[in-house]
């Protein structure tokens, strides 16, 4: 079965800070890991997304993430937070791209 | 190209009614999911069609709820009759092949 954890449902960072939002994940098969950004009333967003291959993947809006096996996860990061980034973010876990399941979510604060 | 278009965007009944959500996903995507989101949640499967076979529908409440995809290409879901705890938004995503989930703006049920 596979399962999401996000740590931290909120995280602030200033603007111009790094942001770091955390996903571990559990699976039984290899991974295809997804990070989606959701604004207010609105659907969600795919900002990037990890099937094979290289484990550093670059997504939109300047964000990225990293695979690491050995640990798990799949950290969503960016260099330098823009106030256009305050939205929800969510980490999400397929089975070989069928089946997808969710994090909680991470609601993002960017302060002026 | 347009995206997964949902209807209606917002929907307030009492609790004993009927409610229906429509959703018309990418030209093209065969795979359709419905999906319900909590506040401050994740979204979680409800139903995933293939053309028009529900292949996944384990998650959906059967007592209440229904769905159909009968032509493969649009889908309705219903609820009847809605209880305040369905109070949510419903969330349709669409999948061509191995590709990401397009998600639509959701339909933001709220049950009196």
């Amino acid at each position: 079965a596979q399962s999401v954890t996000q740590l931290g449902s909120h995280v602030s960072v200033s603007e111009g800070a790094l942001v770091l939002l955390r996903c571990n994940y559990s699976s039984s098969v290899p991974p295809y890991l997804f990070w989606y950004v959701q604004y207010p009333n609105q659907g969600l967003q795919l900002l990037l997304k990890y099937t094979t291959g290289a484990t550093l993947v670059k997504g939109i809006n300047g964000f990225e993430a990293e695979f690491k096996k050995s640990e798990t996860s799949f950290h969503l990061t960016k260099p330098s937070a823009h106030m256009s980034d305050a939205a929800e973010y969510f980490c999400a876990v397929s089975d070989l791209g069928n089946q997808f399941y969710f994090g909680t979510g991470t609601s993002l604060t960017v302060i002026p | 190209e347009a995206g997964v278009v949902q209807s209606p965007r917002y929907k307030i009944i009492e609790k004993k009614q009927p409610v229906a959500f429509w959703c018309n996903p990418i030209s093209g995507h065969n795979t359709l999911y419905w999906y319900l989101q909590n506040l401050g949640q994740g979204p979680e499967l409800l139903i995933r069609y293939e053309n028009e076979e529900a292949v996944d529908d384990s998650q959906l409440p059967k007592d209440r709820f229904s769905a159909e995809r009968l032509k493969g290409v649009d889908s309705t879901l219903k609820i009847q009759p809605a209880e305040l705890g369905d109070s949510a938004v419903y969330l349709c995503a669409s999948r061509q092949g191995d590709n990401e989930q397009f998600f639509g703006p959701g339909t933001r049920l709220t049950v009196l």
